[in-house]
């Protein structure tokens, strides 16, 4: 049972680069998420989709945008990468949008150099 | 503003003891609060909750206790075992659910044998 995938796992990129996180979950969830996290600042949401079709910022969406592609995926791209999105981003889903039980991929070490 | 606390970044707990992590928060509005798991190179798991009208919730080893009018949560494990090394964050919501969870920034918690 995979749960929630997320690839790459590994990433390094130049300033001003762009790419794409890809997240898949195989548990029907309607839900899911985009986190960020730094260190001393436990995890920060970029975006969530509450369910198929609609997506809604978080905390912290600048430099971001998502894509719920279906009920199973949802992508978060970095246009043009900056330095200080350097982070470990994980990606989650959970049955639905107020349930705060979520279920999280093994995360994106993602460096901007 | 941090919402939710968590003010010892590390702990370290004999085998076979007690661990206690505690974690405050700020805002009056949260009545839902979760303990997540994270082991190295892996995304945080859900551990166990408690909802802001009970102020005790138990499973197995581990005990979250509530007090509100301190806005403090604490996570009781016993006895401690190697296999609890790990980051240890809590979280607290709204109403409004998962898409408004606000993470600590959390705790590593080492188990000495």
């Amino acid at each position: 049972n995979a749960g929630v995938t997320q690839t790459p796992k590994f990433q390094v990129l130049k300033t001003g680069q762009s790419m794409t996180l890809q997240c898949a979950q195989d548990m029907n969830h309607n839900s899911m998420y985009w986190y960020r996290q730094d260190p001393g600042m436990g995890l920060r949401l970029i975006y969530y989709s509450a369910s198929e079709g609609t997506t809604d910022k978080g905390e912290v969406p600048n430099g971001y945008n998502v894509s719920r592609l279906n009920k199973r995926e949802f992508s978060l791209r970095l246009e043009s990468a900056a330095p200080s999105q350097t982070s470990v981003y994980f990606c989650a889903s959970s049955e639905t949008a107020t349930n705060e039980k979520l279920f999280f991929g093994s995360g994106t070490q993602l460096s901007v150099l | 503003d941090q919402q939710v606390k968590q003010n010892s970044p590390s702990l370290s707990v004999q085998e076979g003891r007690i661990s206690i992590l505690n974690c405050d928060y700020t805002n009056s509005m949260f009545d839902y609060f979760l303990w997540y798991k994270k082991y190295p190179a892996e995304g945080p798991t859900f551990l166990i909750s408690i909802s802001s009208i009970k102020d005790k919730n138990e499973d197995g080893r581990f005990t979250v206790f509530l007090n509100k009018s301190a806005k403090h949560l604490s996570l009781h494990i016993v006895p401690s075992q190697p296999g609890d090394s790990a980051v240890y964050f809590c979280a607290a919501s709204t109403i409004q659910g998962a898409q408004k969870l606000v993470f600590g920034q959390g705790t590593r918690l080492t188990i000495n044998p």
